[in-house]
């Protein structure tokens, strides 16, 4: 895949089982944060965002989590399912730009 | 709609030879950016495009150039290919999604400099 060669993190979990995805993001500037899945030979999917005046939002299956006093991003993947195994990227991107700065990714790999 | 399309999928070069690869965003979207995405480097932002003009760039030399059409298909071209070009190229096309524009990505062309 697209990843082979990065020591990405890892995280493995069983099938059903809850699973949260960390990013940490480092522009302070950043004021609009997205969650991309992205499964081999594809491009990133897009998974649920969030602006900086909010601390949390949810979606179908998934919640992202915002700490701006830490720069911490996560997402939480509920009753996660085998086609839930992909990799994660979270992206930043600033107020007045247009560009999409990605963080490293996280290999997530669910066990049935 | 129809999501985000790049043409060609897989692509096969040599060093010293110049590509074209093409984006067609979601109907209704005007803005388009590309991606380099590699194993060393990750995602990396090359440009993006908005009603046919260059909006934003990012790091990378000027070999990588980039254009958009007034239908808002967008090309973009890498000069005098390097070994080190080998990638995914994505392409993504802004808009609303829900409360927010976000940006929206196609499968990605695969390029291998040989």
């Amino acid at each position: 895949g697209e990843n082979v060669g990065l020591h990405l993190p890892t995280l493995s979990v069983q099938e059903g089982d809850n699973s949260i995805i960390n990013c940490a993001y480092s522009n302070s500037a950043s004021d609009y944060f997205i969650w991309y899945k992205q499964e081999s030979g594809k491009g990133p999917q897009f998974i649920i965002d969030i602006r900086s005046n909010m601390d949390k939002r949810q979606g179908q299956r998934v919640t992202v989590l915002l700490n701006k006093t830490v720069k911490h991003l996560s997402l939480q993947i509920a009753a996660t399912q085998p086609g839930d195994s992909a990799v994660y990227f979270c992206a930043e991107e600033e107020t007045s730009g247009s560009r999409l700065t990605f963080g490293e990714g996280t290999q997530l790999t669910v066990n049935p | 709609k129809a999501g985000v399309t790049q043409t060609p999928r897989y692509l096969i070069k040599t060093r010293g030879q110049q590509v074209t690869l093409s984006c067609s965003p979601i109907s209704g979207h005007r803005s388009v950016s590309w991606y380099q995405q590699t194993p060393g480097q990750g995602l990396q932002f090359l440009f993006e495009y908005f009603s046919e003009t260059q909006r934003n760039k990012g790091n990378f030399p000027g070999r990588f150039s980039g254009r958009q059409f007034s239908n808002s298909r967008s090309e973009m071209n890498v000069s005098t290919l390097e070994l080190g070009d080998s990638a995914l190229y994505l392409c993504a096309s802004r808009g609303l999604a829900g409360a927010w524009d976000t940006q929206y990505f196609g499968p990605g062309t695969r390029l291998t400099v040989l």
